[in-house]
């Protein structure tokens, strides 16, 4: 079974500060997913990887398979990214394995 | 192309009764996920569904909770007999099930379910 952990679980920054949050998992993986969650509100797909580095306007995702590690970055942070951003596993099986989340971190950019 | 559609998007009901949630998922996608999220929890897998079958129901509670895909229609998450520890919101997500997307998971905007 995967356990997935995630840091910080919460993060208070200033607009425009260069965000990190962090993804550790302990099994092999198919593909890791970033999303996104605001307070009440539907889940986002951010990024899903399975080697390398993607970039999506202000958002790069990275992942370094033999570390077992992501890191998801914001540049130029805003109020609007507020929200809860998680970190899911796709186990080896790919499509036939359902996510493994971590618990979240709860990000908040003051203006 | 419309996305993920989940109704109804939220579910009162009292304890003892059952409660139907459904997932249309998106066009051509024959694979259905179903996800749990507790109150102040993470999110849980459930149940991974195509068309007609049940993959793999490792995440469901053994009693009350039952999941399907017919060939025709919405996949349904069915709680029999609801308590109050059910109450949560419940996600389903969608995936084409075809390399090379095929773990591309679109997930839906949540039924919040509240047992009274």
């Amino acid at each position: 079974k995967n356990e997935v952990e995630q840091s910080p679980q919460n993060l208070t920054a200033q607009e425009g500060e260069f965000i990190t949050i962090n993804c550790s998992y302990s099994v092999g993986i198919s593909a890791l997913h970033w999303l996104q969650q605001h307070p009440g509100g539907g889940i986002v797909s951010l990024f899903m990887l399975s080697s390398g580095k993607k970039k999506h306007g202000r958002l790069i995702a990275t992942i370094n398979i033999q570390e077992k590690h992501s890191s998801l970055h914001i540049t130029a942070s805003h109020p609007r990214d507020s929200a809860v951003y998680i970190c899911a596993v796709q186990g080896a099986k790919g499509g036939a394995d359902g996510l493994t989340f971590g618990k979240g971190t709860h990000l908040i950019i003051q203006p | 192309n419309a996305g993920v559609m989940q109704n109804p998007r939220h579910l009162v009901r009292r304890r003892g009764q059952e409660a139907r949630l459904r997932c249309s998922p998106m066009k051509g996608h024959s694979h259905v996920y179903w996800y749990r999220q507790l109150p102040e929890e993470g999110l849980k897998f459930m149940v991974y569904l195509q068309k007609e079958n049940i993959i793999d129901e490792s995440g469901m509670p053994k009693e009350r909770f039952s999941a399907e895909f017919p060939k025709e229609g919405p996949s349904i998450l069915r709680i029999q007999q609801v308590v109050r520890g059910d109450s949560a919101a419940y996600f389903c997500a969608s995936s084409p099930g075809l390399p090379p997307m095929s773990y591309e998971q679109y997930f839906g905007p949540g039924t919040r379910l509240t047992v009274t």
